[in-house]
C-alpha cells in the first residue's frame, strides 16, 4: 500500500527565513512525487513534480530515496508563500491515480 | 492555460436527495479523476476513468456513486442518495499521457442537511 506522511499540520516562519515543509512516503516500486499547493479558497495547482528537478517560486524538492523523503525547501520564504501544501504520491498503476498526504499549512509571518 | 472547469461551485442538497457534480476537463487530456477533501481530512481518490470506463475506485466509490462523460467533455459525478458524511469538497481532475501532474479543477462544495 502506498502511504504519504506529512508530520507537520501547521508550520509558521518569519518573511525571508528558510523553509522545510517535510513529507514522506511509503512505496514498494519507484514512485512519482509531487508538490501540490492551495492558496487560500483556490483550486489544487502543480507546485513541483520530482521527476522534472526544477524549482518554482524559488522552491525545490530532492527524491531521497533513502529515506523515502521528498522535501520540500526554500531559502527565503515570502509572504505570498502562505498556502496549504500537499505532498502526493503516484503509483505506477495504470490508473495514476495520486495518494495525497494530509497537508501543511504554512504561514509567512512578516 | 486551459483549465478544468467544475460546476456548480456550491450545492446544498438534502439528506437522501440525488446530486450530479459537473467537470469539463482539458479537451486533450484521456484520463479523469474524482478526489473529495472532507473539512479538515486529507484529499482522497475516489474514481479514475479512462477509454470511458472506470479504471479504478476507491473503497469509498460504493454503488451510491457513478460517474458518466455523456457527451465526450462533460465529466460527471453522481451521488444517488446522499448521505451527511458526503458532505466534503469535491474536485476533478485531468491528465493526458506523457504529461506527469494533475489539472485540477477549482471544485464543488457539497453540503447535505
Amino acid at each position: 500500500a502506498q502511504r504519504v506522511t506529512q508530520p507537520e499540520k501547521l508550520l509558521s516562519v518569519f518573511k525571508g527565513a528558510p523553509v522545510e515543509l517535510k513529507c514522506n512516503y511509503s512505496y514498494s516500486g519507484s514512485p512519482e512525487l509531487f508538490w501540490y499547493v492551495q492558496y487560500s479558497r483556490q483550486r489544487l495547482q502543480l507546485l513541483l513534480r520530482h521527476i522534472s528537478r526544477e524549482s518554482i517560486k524559488g522552491f525545490t524538492a530532492d527524491l531521497n530515496k533513502g529515506e523515502t523523503s521528498f522535501h520540500l525547501k526554500k531559502p527565503f520564504a515570502q509572504e505570498e508563500d502562505s498556502a496549504m501544501y500537499y505532498c502526493a504520491l503516484e503509483g505506477s498503476g495504470s490508473a495514476r491515480q495520486l495518494t495525497f498526504g494530509s497537508g501543511t499549512q504554512l504561514t509567512v509571518l512578516p | 492555460e486551459p483549465e478544468v472547469t467544475q460546476t456548480p461551485s456550491h450545492q446544498v442538497t438534502q439528506m437522501g436527495q440525488e446530486v450530479i457534480l459537473r467537470c469539463v476537463p482539458i479537451s486533450n487530456h484521456l484520463y479523469f479523476y474524482w478526489y473529495r477533501q472532507i473539512l479538515g481530512q486529507k484529499v482522497e481518490f475516489l474514481v479514475s476513468f479512462y477509454n470511458n470506463e472506470i479504471s479504478e475506485k476507491s473503497e469509498i466509490f460504493d454503488d451510491q456513486f457513478s460517474v458518466e462523460r455523456p457527451d465526450g467533455s462533460n465529466f460527471t459525478l453522481k451521488i444517488r442518495s446522499t448521505k451527511l458524511e458526503d458532505s466534503a469538497m469535491y474536485f476533478c481532475a485531468s491528465i493526458t499521457t506523457g504529461v506527469y501532474g494533475y489539472t485540477f479543477g477549482s471544485g464543488t462544495r457539497l453540503t447535505v442537511v
